[in-house]
C-alpha cells in the first residue's frame, strides 16, 4: 500500500524560482490538503480540496496555488519562491469525517 | 470556523509518571477531534479520534482522551509514561460531514526523563 506519496523529499530553490510539489494518494479519498510545518507553529493549512475540481484556501494560502484535476493528485505550486517559504510541507488525504493520512514530507529550502 | 489551542509547547515528565497534554478547541459546529503523534523526521500518525458517541476515547500505545463539550476540551492522557513516548503531539479539529478543513494546534513536545 503506497498511501500518500510526496515528491521530492528535499529541494533547494533560489529566490524567485517556481516549482511544483507533487502529491498522490491511492486510497480514493475525497479530501486532500497541504500543510506547512514550522517550529513552534504546528501544521498550518495552505490549501485543501473536497473533491476533483474543488479547492479552497486554508490559513496561509499566499504564494501558493493548487489544482485538483483527479481524485488521486493534488499538486502544490510555488509561484515565486521566497525565503519565508522555507519549511517542511506535508500532503494529507482523508475520507469525510475520517482520519488524515500523511505523506513523508518535503523539506524545502529557499536561498 | 475551527481553531485549536494546545496549552504548553513543552511538557516534561519522568518515566512512569502521568502524561497530560492539554487541548482546547473552538468550533461553530459539532467537532470531530483528533490527536496525532510525530516522531523525529517522520510524518504524522493517528493516536485516537472522537467523532460521535462515547466521549472517552482510547487510542494506541495506551493513550486516551476525553471530549468535554462544556469545557471545549479534548485532553490527552496516559497513566504511565514510557521513554518511547517522547515525541511531538498535535491536536486537530474538523467539522462533521462535508467540511474539508482539518485544523491543527501548535503542537506539544513531550520529554520523558529516566
Amino acid at each position: 500500500n503506497a498511501g500518500v506519496t510526496q515528491t521530492p523529499k528535499f529541494q533547494v530553490l533560489k529566490t524567485g524560482q517556481s516549482m511544483t510539489l507533487q502529491c498522490a494518494q491511492d486510497m480514493n479519498h475525497e479530501y486532500m490538503s497541504w500543510y506547512r510545518q514550522d517550529p513552534g507553529m504546528g501544521l498550518r493549512l495552505i490549501h485543501y480540496s473536497v473533491g476533483a475540481g474543488i479547492t479552497d484556501q486554508g490559513e496561509v494560502p499566499n504564494g501558493y496555488n493548487v489544482s485538483r484535476s483527479t481524485t488521486e493528485d493534488f499538486p502544490l505550486r510555488l509561484l515565486s519562491a521566497a525565503p519565508s517559504q522555507t519549511s517542511v510541507y506535508f500532503c494529507a488525504s482523508r475520507p469525510p469525517g475520517g482520519e488524515a493520512f500523511f505523506g513523508q514530507g518535503t523539506r524545502l529550502t529557499v536561498v | 470556523a475551527q481553531s485549536v489551542t494546545q496549552l504548553g509547547s513543552h511538557v516534561s515528565v519522568s518515566e512512569g509518571a502521568l502524561v497530560l497534554l492539554r487541548c482546547n478547541y473552538s468550533s461553530s459546529v459539532p467537532p470531530y477531534l483528533f490527536w496525532y503523534v510525530q516522531y523525529p523526521n517522520q510524518g504524522l500518525q493517528l493516536l485516537l479520534k472522537y467523532t460521535t458517541g462515547a466521549t472517552l476515547v482510547k487510542g494506541i500505545n495506551g493513550f486516551e482522551a476525553e471530549f468535554k463539550k462544556s469545557e471545549t476540551s479534548f485532553h490527552l492522557t496516559k497513566p504511565s509514561a514510557h521513554m518511547s513516548d517522547a515525541a511531538e503531539y498535535f491536536c486537530a479539529v474538523s467539522g462533521p460531514g462535508n467540511t474539508g478543513k482539518l485544523i491543527f494546534g501548535q503542537g506539544t513536545t513531550l520529554q520523558v526523563k529516566p
